[in-house]
């Protein structure tokens, strides 16, 4: 029952350096999301995908570029790092993305930009 | 800027105590009201899914309510105990959306 997997789980960076956040899930839904946590923040959208061949910006897309590469996967790409992308983020998927469809999260990348 | 408020921020239960928190949320362009419980280290985890004005969910000791008129749910945890130590976040639900709230940190002490 593998769900929601993220990889890496840990990652620290130079400031300017890039990364992508690899995020897979196997329960075939349609929607995925990338969320960033900050405290005292709560978790804020950074971009969505409604479904394949499909991507929104959320709520603090600044920074971001994603990738829904299948119905499985959706990456998050980090272009040239900066501390202010210092979070933890998460990955979440749902089935149909319909309102009343509850999320299912990733375990979460810790992420530390010097 | 939160759309979604919760409060208080964080509280401390005694052991077999009930208590309940607030989310208050916009209600126009309303479509789903979510409850998510985030034990530390882990993934948050979904408690409830509400939609319709005046519904209540229940799961064990937790239970949660929704306004969509005025705006607000709150959740209850009725004898808490230590497990039930976690950050509750609710989420409000719109055209495929969910906006979160910055969460209720609670904390049940023995």
């Amino acid at each position: 029952n593998a769900g929601v997997t993220q990889t890496p789980k840990f990652q620290v960076l130079k400031t300017g350096q890039s990364m992508t956040l690899q995020c897979a899930q196997d329960m075939n839904h349609n929607s995925m999301y990338w969320y960033r946590q900050d405290p005292g923040m709560g978790l804020r959208l950074i971009y969505y995908s409604a479904s394949e061949g499909t991507t929104d910006k959320g709520e603090v897309p600044n920074g971001y570029n994603v990738s829904r590469l299948n119905k499985r996967e959706f990456s998050l790409r980090l272009e040239s790092a900066a501390p202010s992308q210092t979070s933890v983020y998460f990955c979440a998927s749902r089935g149909g993305g319909a309102t009343n469809e509850k999320l299912f999260f990733g375990s979460g990348t810790q992420l530390s930009v010097l | 800027i939160l759309n979604v408020e919760q409060s208080p921020q964080s509280l401390h239960v005694q052991e077999g105590d009930s208590t309940n928190f607030t989310c208050s949320f916009p209600s126009s362009n309303f479509y789903a009201l979510h409850w998510y419980r985030w034990e530390t280290a882990k993934s948050p985890e979904a408690l409830f899914v509400m939609t319709l004005n005046g519904d209540e969910k229940k799961k064990g000791r937790i239970s949660a309510t929704l306004n969509t008129k005025e705006g607000y749910s709150y959740l209850y945890i009725k004898g808490s105990q230590p497990e039930d130590s976690a950050t509750y976040l609710c989420a409000s639900s719109s055209w495929g959306k969910l906006q979160f709230g910055a969460g209720t940190q609670v904390v049940v002490t023995p």
